[in-house]
């Protein structure tokens, strides 16, 4: 069946880099896009990017000077990569399918 | 960005009971393409979302069918015809007609 599932590191200092990696299984990664998503502790939710199918990405404009979004296909992961991390970047941070099938989230702390 | 705003932000039910929830657009969502890419989540405490509704009315696999979306242009509704347990949570409506995607504030479904 569809799963996705989101690792890190769950402590970040601030100014350094956030790397996330969300392992799908039980599809193809050049059949459907995954898309990012956060959600600071209390509030509400954020588009962050998304990689296509044939492998092209968008970013939301607030981001994309920060934000890149890769894949291995052959290992079945996508990868996000986020720097200049401040405070206000403490979210839960999920993937998911085309918003169909969604990952349990990853609980990110940044710390001063 | 377009703005989504949902009304009310928190909403109180009795079990059984029909509820409506507003999302307004700051920005038609009418694509060229002839879609309106506008969808409807629900979030309950401590889950990651669920997608209910996609281009506006197309209720979600799985999904039971009190639940239902209408609306065009700027102005969307999300409709539950008989409030059950299970329904509660955080209400969030997203556009993906125009980037960077949006989600709404959120509406809170609490038990009257």
């Amino acid at each position: 069946q569809v799963q996705l599932k989101e690792s890190g590191p769950v402590l970040v200092q601030a100014s350094e880099t956030l790397s996330l990696t969300c392992t799908v299984s039980g599809f193809s990664l050049t059949n459907y896009g995954v898309i990012w998503v956060r959600q600071p502790p209390g509030k509400g939710l954020e588009w962050m990017g998304i990689i296509w199918r044939n492998g092209n990405t968008d970013y939301n404009s607030a981001l994309k000077s920060r934000l890149s979004i890769n894949r291995d296909t052959s290992k079945s992961q996508v990868f996000l990569k986020m720097n200049s991390l401040q405070t206000d970047d403490t979210a839960i941070y999920y993937c998911t399918r085309e918003f169909v099938y969604w990952g349990q989230g990853v609980m990110v702390t940044v710390s001063s | 960005d377009v703005v989504l705003t949902q009304t009310p932000s928190i909403l109180s039910a009795t079990i059984g009971q029909s509820v409506s929830i507003s999302c307004r657009s700051s920005q038609s969502l009418l694509d060229s393409d002839g879609n309106t890419y506008l969808y409807w989540f629900l979030q309950r405490p401590g889950q990651s979302p669920q997608r209910l509704i996609y281009l506006v009315s197309n209720l979600g696999s799985g999904v039971p069918n009190r639940f239902s979306g209408s609306g065009s242009g700027t102005d969307f509704t999300l409709k539950i015809s008989g409030v059950e347990a299970e329904d509660l949570g955080v209400y969030y409506c997203m556009q993906a007609t125009h980037a960077p995607w949006t989600f709404g504030g959120g509406t809170k479904l609490e038990l009257k």
